[in-house]
């Protein structure tokens, strides 16, 4: 069984550029979340996205934005992009709604870097 | 507000010893716990979670945690380490009254193994 993909693995923008990120899930998994992992922090929640529709999101600017597709995968779009946005950002999928309710499977990220 | 702390940054423990890396935690009603490992240039990968019962909860590579109320802690153990536990250890609570079962996520703690 395929887990999470992530594409690109890396992905190096210059400043006021727009950066898409792309998640697919594992089969059956509707819902699908998007982190933010910066050097010497924690996860970072950033959104939450099931059966297409956004339930959630965290405490990030609305240049922070994603849309789920009919087959469940997603696009994280970070617009007008700033130094501090480089980071590894992490999808995550699960069958069940909420990371917190059962266990979520991470994708290995794509690490971003704003020159 | 919701929070979790793991107050170490980094756990040095030699092969075969006994690790215990630490988490600490703060919600509202009861927790949920979890813990998750990042192996290098790996996505994460749930270890264990603690949801209701028993206090101890055996998990994954044989990491084991257990849940203590009065001390608000959910400490990650391995009674003898091996040289590919070296990782980076995320612990994760939710609240049982969070309606949108997000995470809320600690910082990480970096478990270095020697031989």
């Amino acid at each position: 069984e395929a887990g999470v993909t992530q594409s690109p693995t890396h992905l190096i923008k210059t400043r006021g550029q727009q950066a898409t990120l792309r998640c697919s899930p594992i089969s059956g998994h509707t819902s699908v979340y998007w982190y933010q992992q910066a050097l010497g922090l924690g996860l970072q929640f950033l959104l939450w996205y099931d059966e297409g529709e956004e339930r959630n999101r965290g405490n990030f600017p609305p240049r922070f934005s994603g849309r789920q597709f009919p087959n469940y995968s997603s696009e994280l779009n970070v617009n007008a992009l700033e130094l501090e946005d480089s980071a590894l950002y992490l999808c995550a999928s699960s069958l069940e709604q909420g990371t917190g309710s059962t266990r979520a499977f991470f994708g290995q990220g794509t690490r971003l870097t704003v020159v | 507000a919701q929070s979790v702390a793991q107050p170490e940054d980094q756990v040095n423990v030699a092969e075969g010893n006994p690790l215990t890396v630490k988490c600490t935690y703060s919600v509202s009603g009861n927790p949920y716990l979890f813990w998750y490992v990042q192996y290098p240039n790996r996505g994460l990968q749930f270890l264990l979670k603690y949801i209701t019962g028993d206090n101890l909860v055996k998990g994954s590579y044989g990491f084991e945690a257990e849940f203590n109320k009065s001390q608000t802690s959910f400490h990650l153990k391995k009674p003898s380490a091996l040289v590919s536990d070296s990782a980076l250890y995320f612990c994760a609570v939710r609240s049982s009254m969070d309606s949108n079962y997000q995470l809320i996520w600690g910082a990480g703690t970096k478990l270095i193994i020697k031989p």
